[in-house]
Formats: C-alpha cells, sequence, structure tokens
C-alpha cells in the first residue's frame, strides 16, 4: 500500500520554463513533507520540506506547496535549469513518532536545454 | 565532513550466495536507516535503529534478511540466501536523533545484482 504516491514516473520541461512535480498522499497522520533530489550514481539529497502549518514554503528556485484537504503536494522549480535533471522523490513522516520516513516512487525530471 | 560511506558499491553474485552490505553513518547521529529503491516501490524504508537498537524493522522483507549495528560507527544488512528478486539499489541513511524532521543523509548506496 503505498502512502506516498508520485503518479508522474517523468517527466520533460524546457530549460527556463516552470517544472511542477506532484504528490499526493494518504496517510492523515503524515504532518511533515519532504523532497529529496537524486542523481545517478549518488544518494538522494534533502531538497526542501514543509510542515503541515504551512500551505507554502519557498527556498531560491524551488518552492513546495500544500493542500492538506486534498492531500496533495507539488514541487515548483522556476525557472528550469540542466543542473535539475534528476529524480525528484516526495516524503512524508509523521513527527509524534519516530521520524520514519516514507517515500514516493519517484519523478524522472529531464530539462532540456 | 565525511558523509554516509557504502560499501561495496557494486555487488554482483549468483543466487543462494550470501551478501553483506556495509555502512558508516556521520559521526553523531543516532539514527541509522536501511533502504531499498526499486522501479516499483520507490525508496522502502527495511529497518530502523536507535542509538545500535533495531526500532522498526516490519520492512525487513523476510527470514533471508538480517541487519546488524555493533557499534554507532557500523551497521551491517545481510542476505542470506540471496534470490534475483532482490536485485535492486540499497541505501543506508542517517540522522540527528530528535532532529530534523525527517532529513535523512544517504549514502551513495549498493548496486546488488543477483544473477
Amino acid at each position: 500500500d503505498q502512502q506516498v504516491k508520485q503518479n508522474s514516473p517523468s517527466l520533460s520541461v524546457q530549460e527556463g520554463r516552470i517544472s511542477i512535480l506532484n504528490c499526493d498522499y494518504t496517510n492523515s497522520m503524515f504532518d511533515y513533507f519532504l523532497w529529496y533530489k537524486k542523481y545517478p550514481a549518488e544518494g538522494p539529497t534533502f531538497l526542501i520540506s514543509i510542515s503541515s502549518i504551512k500551505d507554502k514554503n519557498e527556498d531560491g528556485r524551488f518552492t513546495v506547496f500544500l493542500n492538506k484537504s486534498a492531500k496533495h503536494l507539488s514541487l515548483h522549480i522556476v525557472p528550469s535549469q540542466p543542473g535539475d535533471s534528476a529524480v525528484y522523490f516526495c516524503a512524508a513522516s509523521a513527527t509524534g513518532g519516530y521520524q520514519k520516513v516514507t517515500f514516493g516512487t519517484g519523478t524522472k525530471l529531464q530539462v532540456i536545454p | 565532513d565525511a558523509g554516509v560511506i557504502q560499501s561495496p558499491r557494486h555487488e554482483v553474485t549468483e543466487m543462494g550466495q550470501e551478501v553483506t552490505l556495509r555502512c558508516k553513518p556521520i559521526s553523531g547521529h543516532n539514527s541509522l536507516f536501511w533502504y531499498r529503491q526499486t522501479m516499483m516501490r520507490g525508496l522502502e524504508l527495511l529497518i530502523y535503529f536507535n542509538n545500535n537498537v533495531p526500532i522498526d524493522d516490519s520492512g525487513m522483507p523476510e527470514d533471508r534478511f538480517s541487519a546488524k549495528m555493533p557499534n554507532a560507527s557500523f551497521s551491517t544488512l545481510k542476505i542470506q540466501p540471496s534470490e534475483p528478486r532482490d536485485s535492486a539499489v540499497y541505501f543506508c541513511a542517517s540522522s540527528p536523533l530528535g532532529t530534523g524532521n525527517g532529513k535523512l543523509f544517504f549514502g551513495s548506496g549498493t548496486q546488488l545484482s543477483v544473477l
């Protein structure tokens, strides 16, 4: 049972345009959400996060939006750059517990120069 | 600072053989996680250690899988006997206890191929 779902396995975007990566979750206990970025032959690295008390968090070109009623979050990258080409994992945790982090299946983003 | 160190980077073995994956977490991190990455299921948590003690092993797929953490600087994941369906990338991650809200630091992974 996938509690964190990324329904788009891949996405292609032109350099300079906006990239939007989507994620849905089913567990109402999740209250902290994260995005990780993974390059080939490397481990995932933390990118940006958002607490359930917020609906938006911004860090440079990266913005994460959270819609709790829809159990949906998205990652916006503006403007997209070729170096952003990677696999992006959505993740969620319930901070009341021991920080078990549940990941989605990932979305492979390709930014075309 | 050295990050999480995993070895080997690649492992090719035959079905039925024993496989041991190794991990050195970041110094001072109290939590250690083993994940497995597959196309179908993404990153799956196999086992979580806190202060060297296994807390959650509900993700370990079968008795063929075992994990140990004999001290704060070393952990192993063992598969015995290995099967072709175990082929995947195995990641080790660590985090400071009580901080980070899910911010994990991952190693570069071990690409396991079981023929």
